[in-house]
């Protein structure tokens, strides 16, 4: 069974600073999705990867996919107050027609 | 184009009642799946729509099933409702599937007392 594990599971951090979430997953897939989740809100999607190698940006957010590590990374640059929420990322196994999803991280920016 | 809607927005319900909750995805999807949120199990896959047809299911009890209409729309049925129920149901569709990207609906909260 596909187990998909992100880390950190909380995250604080001041503003105007890096980091990074992390997502692995078990089994080889080379779909990956990052989704958003505000506070009692629905999923917003983020990127969609879909190869070895793919590297996807908006605004302070990038997302990367290595599939031979079954790794894939979110990089926060210069965090600000508004990417507080909570990140999730999904992988997709071809022929199964569902999303196994992280547990998700939740990031707090302090101001 | 509109997004995906669900119906209700917000449920409660008593333990032993049943509830179906509503799914329409973007004009054009022919996938729709449901997934159950709590804070404990988090995001889980309950099952996948495409055609009318069921083509996958997640580890739920047989409470728990679903159906598509030949317009897409969706709706998933709870029987015999138990307080760990409780959650925020989503749906979501896609073109043909996962190997496409999911556009999730705000989901249907349901409360089981």
């Amino acid at each position: 069974e596909l187990k998909v594990e992100q880390n950190p599971l909380f995250l604080s951090m001041q503003e105007g600073k890096n980091y990074t979430i992390y997502c692995n997953y078990s089994t080889t897939s080379d779909r990956l999705y990052w989704y958003r989740q505000d506070p009692g809100k629905s999923l917003e999607s983020l990127f969609v990867l879909l190869s070895n190698g793919a590297v996807k940006q908006e605004g302070r957010l990038m997302a990367s996919l290595d599939t031979k590590a079954r790794l894939s990374t979110l990089h926060i640059t210069a965090a600000v107050h508004d990417l507080s929420a909570t990140y999730f990322c999904a992988v997709d196994t071809s022929g199964t027609y569902k999303y196994i999803f992280g547990t998700g991280t939740r990031l707090k920016v302090l101001a | 184009k509109a997004g995906v809607t669900q119906t209700p927005r917000y449920l409660i319900k008593t333990r032993g009642q049943q509830v179906t909750l509503s799914c329409s995805p973007i004009s054009g999807h022919r996938s729709v799946s449901w997934y159950q949120q709590t804070p404990g199990q988090g995001l889980q896959f309950l099952f996948e729509y495409f055609s009318e047809t069921q083509r996958n299911k997640g580890n739920f009890p047989g409470r728990f099933s679903g159906r598509q209409f030949s317009n897409s729309r969706s709706e998933m049925n709870v029987s015999t409702l138990e307080l760990g129920d409780s959650a925020l149901y989503l749906c979501a569709s896609s073109f043909q599937g996962t190997v496409y990207e999911q556009y999730f609906g705000p989901g249907t909260r349901l409360t089981v007392t």
